[in-house]
């Protein structure tokens, strides 16, 4: 079944105490990213990446880093998470080719930072 | 400029009614325009599309009407049904940008039996 997964589903942490989410997806797709959602600020992104080994900053980046050094996983790192990091972050994947292509979506990682 | 501003935040529509949501954009360069809908505890995932060269997409129930002039969307669902209550996401992405989309802050649809 073509799907991205996310681990974990949900996680309770303290402020400072590095962590990392994980994001595989099985469709060979070459575009990955990273979204926060927040009630009311709807999706924003974190980061993406377009190839192995390219990532770039999306709209909210402080605070997390990214590295993509297989096509398949993006793994999202938060070094001293804080109480704002507070979210539902979703991981997506999309195919590279003409025009615009569906992004899929993982199932979320629900993260509370005490 | 890249913002995509969405309403209303929540939306109540009884069964079989047509339930209506807006969006508008700023950044002409903006030609792909997806809705995504999301189910509690899951992932949001395409609903329906639109590119600026059409005004209208049906798909279904589902409708998109695009206004290029005004730089407005929407999102029309005919017979609304309880199973249609979930968030609504609209979205914009320009080709130059394809692996960036921006999201608009999504609209809760109820639909009462």
């Amino acid at each position: 079944e073509a799907q991205v997964t996310q681990n974990p589903r949900y996680l309770i942490t303290v402020t400072g105490k590095k962590l990392t989410v994980t994001c595989s997806q099985n469709m060979n797709h070459e575009y990955m990213s990273w979204y926060r959602q927040d009630p009311g600020l709807g999706l924003r992104q974190i980061y993406y990446s377009m190839n192995v080994e390219v990532t770039d900053k999306g709209d909210v980046p402080e605070g997390y880093k990214v590295s993509r050094k297989e096509k398949r996983n993006f793994p999202l790192i938060l070094e001293s998470p804080s109480p704002n990091q507070t979210s539902l972050y979703f991981c997506a994947s999309s195919r590279k080719g003409q025009g615009h292509n569906e992004q899929f979506f993982g199932p979320g990682t629900r993260l509370t930072v005490l | 400029q890249q913002q995509v501003k969405q309403s209303p935040q929540s939306l109540i529509v009884q069964k079989g009614g047509i339930s209506i949501i807006n969006c508008a954009y700023e950044n002409t360069a903006f030609d792909y325009f997806p809705w995504y809908q999301q189910f509690p505890g899951k992932g949001p995932a395409l609903l329906i599309a639109i590119r600026p060269d059409v005004s209208e997409k049906k798909e279904g129930r589902f409708t998109i009407s695009f206004n290029k002039s005004a730089k407005q969307f929407s999102l029309h669902i005919m017979d609304s049904q309880p199973g249609d209550s979930a968030t609504y996401f609209c979205a914009a992405s320009a080709l130059s940008s394809a692996s960036k989309i921006i999201f608009g802050s999504g609209t809760r649809l109820s639909i009462r039996p």
